[in-house]
Parts: C-alpha cells; sequence; structure tokens
C-alpha cells in the first residue's frame, strides 16, 4: 500500500565493498520504478529508473535489479564510498497513477 | 536551470500563525507536488497537481492548502500552525504527457518548519 509511518532501516557496509538495497513494491499495475538518494539536509536526488519491460539496468556504479514476480526491486552499489552515505528511497508508479508512491527508505552508512 | 526552488529555507512560527511556502520551477514541468517528511521518516504526499488549476489531495491534505494558477508556481498554505506540522517541507516537479512519460520528480532543498 501506501508509504506508512515506519522508522527507517539501516544498512551498514565497510567503504569499499558492494551494497544492495531492497525494496518491495505494492501494486500489480506499476510500470516505472526509481531510485533516490538524500543526503543529510538535502532534498531527494534521481540516481536510476527502470521500466517493468526491463529487469535489470545499469548507471555508473548503481545497478537496479527487478523482479516483478515477487514485486521486488534492489539498488546495488559497486565499491561503495563514504559519499554513498544517505537514505535511499525506491519509489514505484502504477502508469494509471498521477503519482508515485514512495517506500520508506533504507538508511546506508559507509563505515570508512 | 536553477530547477525547483523553495522559500524560505527556515522558518519558527507559533501556534495558530499562518504562512505560505513558495515552490518554483523552471523546467516546464506540469506536475508539481508538495511533500512532507518527519525525522527519520520517508515521504508523505500533501497536495499535488497536474497542471495549471488543477490541484488534488495527497495522503495527508488536512490543515494545508493549495493553488496552482501558473505552471511555474505551486504555493503551499498553512493556515493555522500546529505543532503536528512541525516537519521539513519538500516540492517536487516532473513531467508526464503523450509519448515522452519520465515521471522522475526533481526535488527542492526543502523548507524546515517549526511550530511552538
Amino acid at each position: 500500500g501506501e508509504s506508512v509511518g515506519l522508522h527507517l532501516p539501516t544498512l551498514s557496509v565497510q567503504e569499499g565493498d558492494n551494497s544492495i538495497i531492497n525494496c518491495a513494491y505494492s501494486n500489480s499495475a506499476s510500470d516505472y520504478f526509481i531510485w533516490y538518494k538524500q543526503e543529510s539536509g538535502k532534498g531527494p536526488q534521481f540516481i536510476i529508473d527502470i521500466r517493468s519491460n526491463m529487469d535489470k539496468r545499469q548507471g555508473q556504479r548503481v545497478t537496479v535489479l527487478l523482479n516483478k514476480t515477487v514485486k521486488h526491486l534492489s539498488l546495488q552499489i559497486a565499491a561503495t564510498q563514504p559519499g554513498d552515505s544517505a537514505v535511499y528511497f525506491c519509489a514505484e508508479k502504477p502508469w494509471s497513477y498521477d503519482k508515485v508512491i514512495f517506500g520508506p527508505g533504507t538508511s546506508l552508512s559507509v563505515i570508512p | 536551470n536553477a530547477g525547483v526552488t523553495q522559500t524560505p529555507k527556515f522558518r519558527i512560527l507559533k501556534i495558530g500563525q499562518s504562512m505560505t511556502l513558495q515552490c518554483t520551477q523552471d523546467m516546464n514541468h506540469n506536475y508539481m507536488y508538495w511533500y512532507r517528511q518527519d525525522p527519520g521518516m520517508g515521504l508523505k504526499l500533501i497536495y499535488y497537481s497536474v497542471g495549471a488549476g488543477i490541484t488534488d489531495k495527497g495522503e495527508v491534505p488536512n490543515g494545508y492548502n493549495v493553488s496552482r494558477s501558473t505552471t511555474e508556481d505551486f504555493p503551499l498554505r498553512l493556515e493555522l500552525a500546529a505543532p503536528s506540522q512541525t516537519s521539513v517541507y519538500f516540492c517536487a516537479s516532473s513531467y508526464s504527457g503523450g509519448r515522452l512519460r519520465t515521471d522522475t520528480q526533481y526535488f527542492g532543498p526543502g523548507t524546515r518548519l517549526t511550530v511552538l
């Protein structure tokens, strides 16, 4: 369903390791998915997106995987750096909606 | 392009006061949104607009009002401020229409509001 008022889950990774952030989406009609990064004190910023006709998309150091069968989305960050420390939100957009549905977010902490 | 700009950056209100949070975008986006984000929490949609003259409620519209008289501007009005409205407010915009459907939202830097 819609994003609810849950406190953020956290993920701690060692600098240089790969990070995987998972997201379960709610609407079977969603055909567009986006990952956002929010650094402390700033607004969310677009990282990468994927449409439902794809199951994988790669950017610079980031990869998004989409599994429509189980309604699961993941963001993989290669060689995680301290600058990757932030809150990451997934978002889904059903084709018939005027607005996106944001997930609760995951806080990523990179240990130097 | 400046993208999405919001003013003010910070504001302290007393209970019962009113104020308008300003939001402007220069990307000619048709969709605009207002979210609030409480500390350590996710984003909650307050109101959104699919074009000038058209607005609709989101998840948490109570205590707020909006208007959209131009494509560029989407102000958020708080009429009787309450402590529960202490939050960070983000404005966002996106383009959706025709064969080019991106739906990617671009966010402003936020307004930190405290109601005492």
